[in-house]
């Protein structure tokens, strides 16, 4: 499998700008989570789903921020409008959430993001 | 919350040398994983250990969950080593959210 795949990996864009990140989960994994990291705050959960539904979105800071997974391959974060205050990487997750293979968590390799 | 903290939060070795890395978290756990962070960024899993001890080459995991603390053992370590180790657990109840702590960030110079 290819792995947890991101994109953009890194994008610069202006105040005030929408942005949209990608996340395509392995293949067959149930769960999917976005987090943030940041100096200042590690990392942070902002929202996860199970089988393409929201459980848990008590971790998305406002709501210029928000999340969806239209099917089991396909996730977006977008920030509307964004602020330089969102600079951080953002990093997707999955897993199968089954305890008898490991519950392994398989990352991305984020996407930087700048707001200026 | 569960609360995971990660201690210590900074360390400097010399090639070679050994190191342990501490996590407690305050409640029960269903899952306790160690990730390591390369200097790009790549979060990579290292040990999934709710409970008991594994090894992979130079580098081992203990967790003893009725005193809530994992360890991890490097040994002989080695530049590439160097990143930040985190802890993450999955607080007991049914809920697979994982919490990260802080993290570690080591260095190691040649």
């Amino acid at each position: 499998d290819a792995g947890v795949i991101q994109s953009p990996r890194h994008e610069v864009t202006e105040m005030g700008q929408e942005v949209t990140l990608r996340c395509k989960p392995i293949s067959g994994h149930d769960y999917l989570f976005w987090y943030r990291q940041t100096m200042m705050r590690g990392l942070e959960l902002l929202i996860y789903f199970n089988n393409n539904v929201p459980i848990d979105d008590s971790g998305m800071p406002e709501d210029r921020f928000s999340a969806k997974m239209p099917n089991a391959s396909f996730s977006t974060l977008k920030i509307q409008p964004s602020e330089p205050r969102d600079s951080a990487v953002y990093f997707c997750a999955s897993n199968s959430g089954e305890l008898i293979s490991g519950n392994t968590i398989y990352f991305g390799e984020g996407s930087w993001l700048t707001v200026v | 919350g569960i609360q995971v903290e990660q201690s210590p939060p900074d360390l400097i070795l010399q090639e070679g040398a050994n190191s342990t890395l501490r996590c407690n978290f305050s409640d029960s756990v269903n899952n306790l994983q160690w990730f390591h962070q390369n200097p790009w960024g790549q979060l990579i899993n290292l040990f999934y250990i709710p409970s008991g001890t594994k090894q992979n080459g130079r580098l081992s995991a203990t967790t003893v969950a009725t005193e809530r603390y994992s360890l991890l053992y490097i040994s002989s370590s080695q530049t590439t080593d160097s990143g930040v180790y985190f802890c993450a657990v999955e607080p007991a109840g049914g809920s697979y959210i994982p919490t990260f702590g802080r993290g570690t960030s080591l260095i190691v110079h040649p």
